[in-house]
């Protein structure tokens, strides 16, 4: 199947500062990627639509300001936590569209310090 | 607004035992998903049911949908303790392209 990447796989940073994630599609081309949110012992939430060449869709009750996302190639996403805070610390996953379906990246562990 | 909703969202078996978990949303949906997902870990995808009456086995797992009663289950037979994780359904709302509302997950505790 469709390999989806993520990485880091986990970062800690401290308090204030600003970190990147990013998400690529290994052997596909993906115009389209989700980032979901994961709080411990949670479901996934959907954060964003990211769309290749076009600004990303955010859900709503989501800061698009807080949560920047850039999709300028078909296999890269990238989601920056800006000004990071503790309770930004979560568990972060991006999912891509194929036409075989959708894959789901493994996953991006975040904490603030 | 789509909603998901899954029950049990625990639940502790006995090796050998058989149970079904239930996911039922609330609107009309173009495709129906169960993941499974093992602590600090990503999503492993089960199955896509994709119409009316689909029914999909793999191993001790089988989902089956029915739209009319936008209900989907998960039945598991005969469970063994490396079924032990939490299990998701997830649905798209028609159109949506991919875009999934989650339910909120079953703990599944296999014991031996």
């Amino acid at each position: 199947g469709a390999v989806v990447s993520q990485h880091p796989s986990w970062v800690i940073c401290k308090s204030g500062t600003s970190v990147k994630i990013e998400c690529r599609s290994l052997d596909f081309q993906a115009t389209t990627m989700f980032w979901y949110r994961q709080f411990p012992k949670q479901s996934l939430m959907l954060m964003a639509t990211s769309n290749e060449g076009s600004k990303a869709t955010y859900e709503q009750g989501v800061e698009k300001d807080k949560f920047l996302i850039n999709h300028a190639s078909l296999t890269l996403s990238t989601l920056t936590v800006t000004s990071a805070h503790p309770e930004d610390s979560s568990f972060y996953i991006c999912s891509a569209i194929t036409t075989g379906g959708l894959y789901f990246g493994e996953g991006s562990w975040l904490t603030v310090v | 607004e789509l909603k998901v909703e899954q029950n049990p969202l625990f639940l502790s078996m006995q090796e050998g035992k058989n149970y079904t978990i239930y996911c039922n949303y609330s609107t009309t949906s173009d495709r129906l998903y169960w993941y499974r997902q093992d602590p600090g870990k990503s999503l492993e995808s089960l199955f896509v049911l994709l119409s009316n009456g689909a029914v999909k086995q793999e191993g001790r797992l089988m989902a089956s949908l029915d739209t009319k009663a936008r209900l989907s289950t998960l039945h598991i037979t005969a469970a063994v303790h490396d079924l032990s994780a939490t299990y998701f359904c997830a649905v798209d709302i028609v159109g949506s392209n991919y875009k999934l509302t989650f339910g909120k997950g079953t703990l599944l505790t296999v014991n031996p």
